[in-house]
Parts: C-alpha cells; structure tokens; sequence
C-alpha cells in the first residue's frame, strides 16, 4: 500500500533561513506529488506539485521540491524563510490512474522566529 | 469565482446526536472527497464520490454517510455522533484530468460532549 512519511512534525527555523521539509512515499511506481500549506483555520492549498517531466518543481511563495526516484524523496525547500511561512506542510502522493486516492503525510509544522 | 464551502464552520452537539455537515463546490467537478484532520494522523480520507450516484468508503468510514444527489453536493452525515468524531473535517474536489490537484474548503470544526 501507498504511504507518506514526512521526517519531523515540528521544524523551526530562523528568518532568513533555509526552509528543508522531507518527505517520503512508498509506492511500487512514481506516483503523482503534492505539496499543500495549511494556515491557521483554514483549508489546504496547493504549493506545487509533481507529475511528468522536470525533476526540480517550483510553486507559489518561492518554495520548491526535487522529484528524486533513487531516494522516493520529495522535499521542499525555500532558500529564505519568511514571518509569513509559518503554516503546516502536507506532503501528499497519488498513483496515476484517475481513480487513485490522494494520501496524505501526517504533517510538519514549520516555525519561522526572527 | 468558483469555491468550495463548507457548513456550518463550527458546531457543537451531543453523543448520540445525528449531525450533517454541507459541502458546496460550484467548479462541476464530478470528484468529491471528505477527510478528517487529527493531530498527528494528518488528514484521514472518510468518504469520496467519483459523480452522481457514486460514493465510496475511505479509511475511516465507520460511523460516516454520505449521499450524492447533484454535481455540487456532498453532505456527510454522522448518524450517531461519537466523541471520538471530535475532529476538523474537510471537503475536497478534484476535476478531470490525472493530475488535478485536490481543492479544499475551509474546514468544518465539530465538537461532540
């Protein structure tokens, strides 16, 4: 079965700082990759998101991640952390196929303090 | 602009009270998912339609309806609610296309005493 691992539920960092957020997934073939960000009472949005093509995926807020199938590893990543980056990050994978459920990570809670 | 909305955004009740929660999606899409988000389980997929009719068990099902009438709606009804069913829960669509992307509504916070 599919699984997501996200190493870390709390991360914090200085602003400023290199954001690194990991994550894991088991899956007999590439699957589908997302990340979404979740602010204080409110629902998840789409940060980037992986499917074909270039390994190195940029998305919204200058965060991005690296599709590497060696590793099944699809950590985020943004070069300078802002106040504003305080959220939590769900990683989530999808094997192809329209049918196929989307699983979710259990989460990491990213601190930004000045 | 096309959403998704969720009600209500907050409700308290009681065990063994029966609760629906809305979930409006005005994009057309014919996929449609609700998950429960637990501290340290993430989010945890409950019921999920694939169109009109169709509806389908997740992992967390037990004590869960839901029902597919129209293209815009999901209700999910806890029939007999549990304290155990304390949680925030989210709808989701997704449209055609392999690769779409989930879009979510803003969360429905349900305590049961």
């Amino acid at each position: 079965a599919q699984s997501v691992t996200q190493l870390g539920s709390h991360v914090s960092v200085s602003e400023g700082a290199l954001v690194l957020l990991r994550c894991n997934y088991s899956s007999s073939v590439p699957p589908y990759l997302f990340w979404y960000v979740q602010y204080p009472n409110q629902g998840l949005q789409l940060l980037l998101k992986y499917t074909t093509g270039a390994t190195l995926v940029k998305g919204i807020n200058g965060f991005e991640a690296e599709f590497k199938k060696s590793e099944t590893s699809f950590h985020l990543t943004k070069p300078s952390a802002h106040m504003s980056d305080a959220a939590e990050y769900f990683c989530a994978a999808r094997a192809s196929g329209g049918y196929n459920k989307l699983i979710f990570g259990a989460g990491t809670r990213l601190a930004v303090h000045p | 602009d096309a959403e998704i909305t969720q009600s209500p955004r907050h409700k308290i009740t009681e065990t063994g009270r029966q609760v629906t929660l809305a979930c409006h999606q005005t994009w057309n899409h014919n996929n449609m998912f609700w998950y429960r988000q637990d501290l340290g389980h993430g989010l945890r997929l409950i019921h999920y339609s694939y169109g009109v009719q169709d509806t389908n068990k997740g992992e967390v099902s037990d004590g869960y309806s839901v029902s597919r009438s129209n293209t815009e709606d999901l209700p999910l009804t806890l029939e007999s609610a549990a304290s155990s069913q304390t949680s925030v829960y989210f709808c989701a669509s997704r449209g055609a296309g392999d690769t779409g992307e989930l879009f979510f509504g803003e969360g429905s916070r349900l305590t049961v005493l």
